[in-house]
């Protein structure tokens, strides 16, 4: 059974650019949320998807933007990059728009020069 | 909104008990959990209370909540080098909210 996966493992980009990463969730969860996890810090909520929609959204511009696709897996954009958005991002899945017993992937390291 | 406190750091050698403290603010938080995370790695699920519980216990981790001082601990018994990572509190209010997190307490198990 494979848990939740996210690629790329690591990322390096500089000011300006824009950035998609991608989340597979565990098999059998059809949510994903999205959180980001800077250095030293606990994860912060950017945003839940379910059925294709953007369902709650946390503290974050309208930068970070996000889709999910038919078969659940999500992507998160993030343009303009600033160096505060070196972080960890991480990706976890659940059902049905649930935040309870989320499971967490690995994350994607994203270092902006 | 909810924030969660936790300490930075512990340090316990093999063998011993491991006690992690959390306080959190809200206190309509429902749901409070604990997470692992290893170096390199996401978040693993430890465990996680209900606010109408005031202890729960998997094998060797017990939790013991005290709704009065919103306060919430994890005790990992007989701690092992494995258990080497840091421990994140989250808690979440009512109904169908994110997570809030603590800023992680990195536990150091000496040999």
């Amino acid at each position: 059974d494979a848990g939740v996966t996210q690629s790329p493992t690591h990322l390096i980009k500089t000011r300006g650019q824009q950035v998609t990463l991608r989340c597979s969730p565990k098999s059998g969860h059809d949510t994903v949320s999205w959180y980001q996890q800077a250095l030293g810090q606990g994860p912060q909520f950017i945003f839940q998807y379910y059925e294709e929609e953007e369902r709650q959204r946390g503290n974050f511009p309208d930068r970070f933007s996000g889709h999910q696709f038919p078969n659940y897996s999500s992507e998160l954009n993030v343009n303009a990059l600033l160096l505060g958005d070196s972080a960890l991002y991480l990706c976890a899945s659940s059902y049905r728009a649930s935040y309870n017993e989320q499971f967490f992937g690995p994350g994607t390291r994203l270092t902006v020069l | 909104g909810e924030d969660v406190e936790q300490s930075l750091f512990l340090s316990v050698r093999e063998g011993d008990s491991s006690v992690i403290n959390c306080t959190y603010t809200d206190s309509s938080s429902t749901y409070l959990y604990w997470y692992k995370q290893e170096p390199g790695a996401g978040l693993q699920l430890l465990t996680y209370i209900f606010s109408n519980m005031d202890m729960k216990q998997d094998q060797r981790l017990t939790v013991l909540l005290n709704k009065k001082d919103k306060h919430l601990s994890l005790r990992i018994a007989d701690t092992q080098t494995g258990d080497s990572a840091i421990y994140f509190c989250a808690g979440r209010i009512t109904g169908n909210t994110p997570l809030v997190f603590g800023k992680g307490t990195r536990l150091s198990v000496i040999a």
